[in-house]
């Protein structure tokens, strides 16, 4: 699987949007970007995934660029709740790949 | 979206004991995975649990260390073997779903 490069921390005020990059320059075609965020104590929970369509859905806008070498997560709204480690994970679809995470980015978001 | 239970969600243990973690899920998963979360740090997975077979093991995991067994489709055990304090982490439980992957809640280990 392709690596990703993310920012280790961001901060973001709260009812603003908060917009978290990733980097994946060496993701192969057939290779989705996935984001997960992880709640202090809590396991990772799903958030959205696309292959190279934005995408969105009731938590969060995904857009990933043309040339598919990177994307940003983003949280329209961010309320206190949206404080935890967001993951951007590359992987091809499909049984038998299985998802490896990288470091994150450890968002806080500010009241 | 699959959810994900797991048992015990935190323990003490001693030194040089085994202790085995239990994982259901509600529904049929494809895949059933283990993964590990030292403090501080991001998920590593452990192994691949197949059901009916021996799992496969990530790069430095090892069957004799962590034990792992998939009778049927939606349940798994992960037994940690011998243990010594640098296997305090949480050990996390995941599935894969038809869209993506789930993950249990996790079971915070402390060994002293």
């Amino acid at each position: 699987d392709a690596k990703t490069t993310q920012p280790p921390s961001m901060d973001c005020a709260e009812g603003r949007a908060a917009n978290l990059p990733c980097n994946h320059s060496t993701i192969s075609g057939n290779e989705y970007v996935y984001w997960y965020r992880q709640i202090h104590s809590q396991g990772p929970q799903y958030i959205i995934h696309g292959l190279k369509n934005n995408e969105t859905n009731e938590m969060a806008s995904l857009i990933i660029t043309e040339d598919r070498k990177s994307s940003t997560l983003i949280l329209p709204h961010a309320t206190l709740r949206d404080t935890a480690v967001y993951y951007c994970i590359v992987r091809v679809a499909g049984t038998g790949n299985q998802f490896y995470f990288g470091t994150g980015t450890s968002l806080t978001v500010i009241p | 979206s699959a959810v994900i239970s797991q048992k015990p969600s935190r323990d003490i243990c001693q030194r040089g004991t085994s202790l085995t973690i239990q994982c259901q899920v509600d529904s049929q998963v494809t895949m059933m995975f283990w993964y590990r979360q030292q403090p501080g740090q991001s998920l590593t997975l452990i192994a691949t649990a197949n059901q009916g077979s021996e799992a496969t093991y990530e790069s430095g995991f090892v069957i004799d260390k962590f034990p792992i067994s998939r009778p049927n489709l939606t349940f798994s055990t992960l037994t940690v073997s011998n243990m010594s304090p640098e296997d305090s982490s949480i050990y996390l439980c995941s599935g894969r779903g038809p869209d993506t992957q789930y993950f249990g809640p996790g079971t915070r280990l402390t060994v002293l």
